[in-house]
């Protein structure tokens, strides 16, 4: 099994840019979270999603957007890219919400 | 709202040391508590739970027990090795909405 996949898993990006993050899952889960990995702050929710056609904002939303038309399919946007951004970003998956996610090995978005 | 509060790193031991890495939370209810482990470069994955007070989570030789009186859930390893070098988080969910995590521990074992 793959688990979850995300690419890319690094980038550069100047400010404005856009771009998306890919995220799958291929364990039928229902659940999935989007974080992002500050140095020294532990890691923030940004969207997740019960299920397909369904989303919701976490802590840290602004600048970003999120789609789910599948099950697998979890992909997260950013429109106009700052230096705010810059971090690590995981996504995770879970059969029943409740706290035994799987993590994917993070994309690491540098914006210059 | 709810938080989890780790001790700071980063935590530096010799091989076959006995380890404590202290976590306490805050919640408004009846959290399950977890500690994830993350290897450099890699996603967090999950190293055990609990999901009750009194309940003892233990994997790989790590050991964390619920303690509801003292809100604590300590991660503890009788005898580490190089190998269990990494960052060790702390969280806590009390629902399907979102783990809460603390800010991580780094532990630095030598051989």
């Amino acid at each position: 099994n793959a688990g979850v996949t995300q690419t890319p898993k690094f980038r550069i990006l100047k400010i404005g840019q856009s771009m998306t993050l890919q995220c799958t899952q291929d364990m039928n889960h229902n659940y999935m979270y989007w974080y992002r990995q500050d140095p020294g702050m532990g890691l923030k929710l940004i969207y997740y999603s019960v299920g397909a056609g369904i989303t919701d904002k976490g802590e840290v939303p602004n600048g970003y957007n999120v789609s789910r038309s599948t099950t697998e399919d979890f992909p997260l946007r950013l429109e106009l890219a700052a230096p705010s951004q810059t971090s690590v970003y995981f996504c995770a998956s879970s059969p029943t919400g409740g706290g035994g996610y799987t993590f994917g090995s993070g994309t690491r978005l540098t914006v210059v | 709202g709810d938080s989890v509060t780790q001790m700071e790193g980063p935590v530096t031991l010799s091989e076959e040391a006995f380890l404590t890495i202290n976590c306490t939370y805050t919640a408004t209810g009846y959290p399950s508590l977890f500690w994830y482990v993350q290897y450099p470069g890699e996603g967090l994955q999950l190293l055990l739970k609990a999901t009750k007070a009194d309940d003892k989570g233990s994997n790989k030789g790590f050991e964390a027990t619920y303690r509801k009186e003292t809100t604590s859930f300590h991660l503890e390893k009788g005898s580490v090795q190089v190998s269990d070098s990494a960052v060790y988080f702390c969280a806590l969910s009390e629902g399907f909405q979102k783990l809460v995590f603390g800010t991580g521990t780094r532990l630095l074992v030598s051989p």
